[in-house]
């Protein structure tokens, strides 16, 4: 069964540097996600793309965020400057559709850890 | 705004035992889809089980079923014959057709089996 996965599965930075968090999704979907989940807090939305464009994006997404599909397979997110509040697990997520039972599907994460 | 409430921070149940999960919701909106997604300690958010609301049946995949009531807004989770491996933090999920793509996720319940 095709997975959804992701790379490094533990980055450490040091505050202000810049990390690229990658995904590989599942070759048929079409949507792609990143949340963030705070040791300890609930999962929280960053931001919604599709062809190759923002869908949606939630306040947490600021101009230090970024996303990009550079090559029709990866799925990137880019953080230019990280702050110690960065330190998070990251997940992408993929779905075929947006029809309403459309599942998205999650990739394992990688935690940052900003210091 | 959508709001997505589990009010059982921690549950304990004992292998073979059934437990419930409880989560309730607030939209506006008449047509939205609710999930279950289940973290084990590798993090890997797994979807469980996924609910319309126009759908009057209650949700079921092998053991694990839903009880959805759509008036009083509340979507628990029931797992029958709980196993060792169903151990994990158990997301309460809310996705509205009007409100983009993003999933809004309660804050969790983590589930501990007890042999």
């Amino acid at each position: 069964e095709p997975e959804v996965t992701q790379t490094p599965s533990h980055q450490v930075t040091q505050m202000g540097q810049e990390v690229i968090l990658r995904c590989v999704p599942i070759s048929n979907h079409l949507y792609f996600y990143w949340y963030r989940q705070i040791l300890g807090q609930k999962v929280e939305f960053l931001v919604s793309f599709y062809n190759n464009e923002i869908s949606e994006k939630s306040e947490i997404f600021d101009d230090q965020f970024s996303v990009e599909r550079p090559d029709g397979s990866n799925f990137t997110l880019k953080i230019r400057s990280t702050k110690l509040e960065d330190s998070a697990m990251y997940f992408c997520a993929g779905a075929s559709g947006t029809g309403g039972t459309d599942t998205q599907y999650f990739g394992p994460g990688t935690r940052l850890t900003v210091l | 705004a959508q709001t997505v409430t589990q009010s059982q921070p921690e549950m304990s149940v004992q292998e073979a035992e059934t437990v419930t999960l409880s989560c309730t919701y607030d939209t506006s909106e008449s047509d939205y889809y609710l999930f279950w997604y289940k973290q084990p300690p590798s993090r890997q958010m797994i979807l469980v089980i996924r609910q319309e609301a126009y759908k009057q049946q209650n949700a079921t995949e092998n053991r694990f079923s839903v009880n959805f009531q759509k008036a009083a807004k509340s979507f628990s989770l029931k797992i029958s014959d709980s196993q060792l491996g169903d151990a994990a933090m158990y997301f309460c999920a809310l996705r509205t057709v009007n409100s983009g793509y993003a999933l809004n996720f309660g804050k969790g319940t983590s589930l501990l089996v007890t042999p």
